[in-house]
């Protein structure tokens, strides 16, 4: 069974904060997303991954930087939160070839004050 | 630029009333037309993934359908649990991201 995990469901943090979510998935996929999901916009792409250490930017990484050290393990980190980055962010995975099915982790709901 | 757009926004149906929601795409070499249902506080669940016009695939009370302009997902006798708004997404040509639509809100009332 598909698995991707996010650290944390919920997390409230304060403006100027540096903030690290972190993902891990058990498929040994290549590719790992992050995405923020708003009201009214949908999913918008911030960056993706299709190798270790390697990194692309999404539609919208203003503002965020990636961290992938390691296959499973992919981290997305507000290097000064500010109150317009409180949102949800998912966490994805896939493997490049025939199916490309992007598997998604439960969220994490970020609250910045 | 490849585009989805979903509808309607919202959809709100009795037990029992079959319904179609529809994925409007415009995509360079489609790859994959991906469905996705989506709780209330949860990530995406994957659904389907359609590959090339005339494809259907089916799942319990749904069946999703590709044509070379839209996908349909087809909802047949829905139940309250089905309740949740379903994503769709597509994937152009020489691309690893996903290109998402705003989703359409069911609500299956018993």
């Amino acid at each position: 069974d598909v698995k991707v995990t996010q650290s944390s469901r919920y997390l409230v943090k304060r403006t100027g904060e540096k903030v690290f979510l972190e993902c891990v998935q058990d498929m040994d996929h290549e590719n790992m997303f992050w995405y923020r999901q708003d009201p009214g916009l949908g999913l918008r792409l911030i960056y993706f991954s299709y190798d270790v250490k390697m990194k692309e930017k999404g539609d919208i990484p203003e503002g965020y930087s990636v961290s992938r050290e390691k296959k499973e393990r992919f981290s997305l980190i507000l290097e000064s939160a500010s109150t317009n980055q409180t949102s949800m962010y998912l966490c994805a995975s896939s493997s490049p070839g025939a199916q490309e099915t992007q598997y998604f982790g439960p969220g994490t709901r970020l609250l910045v004050l | 630029e490849d585009q989805v757009t979903q509808s309607p926004e919202a959809l709100r149906l009795q037990e029992g009333e079959s319904s179609s929601l529809n994925c409007s795409y415009t995509v360079s070499g489609l790859r994959g037309l991906f469905w996705y249902r989506q709780d209330p506080g949860k990530g995406p669940e994957f659904l389907f993934t359609l590959y090339s016009a005339g494809e259907e695939k089916e799942k319990e009370r749904l069946k999703a359908t590709l044509t070379k302009k839209e996908s349909f997902l087809h909802i047949t006798a829905p139940k309250p649990e089905d309740s949740a708004t379903y994503l769709c997404a597509v994937q152009g040509g020489g691309s690893e991201k996903l290109v998402f639509g705003k989703g359409t809100k069911l609500t299956v009332n018993p």
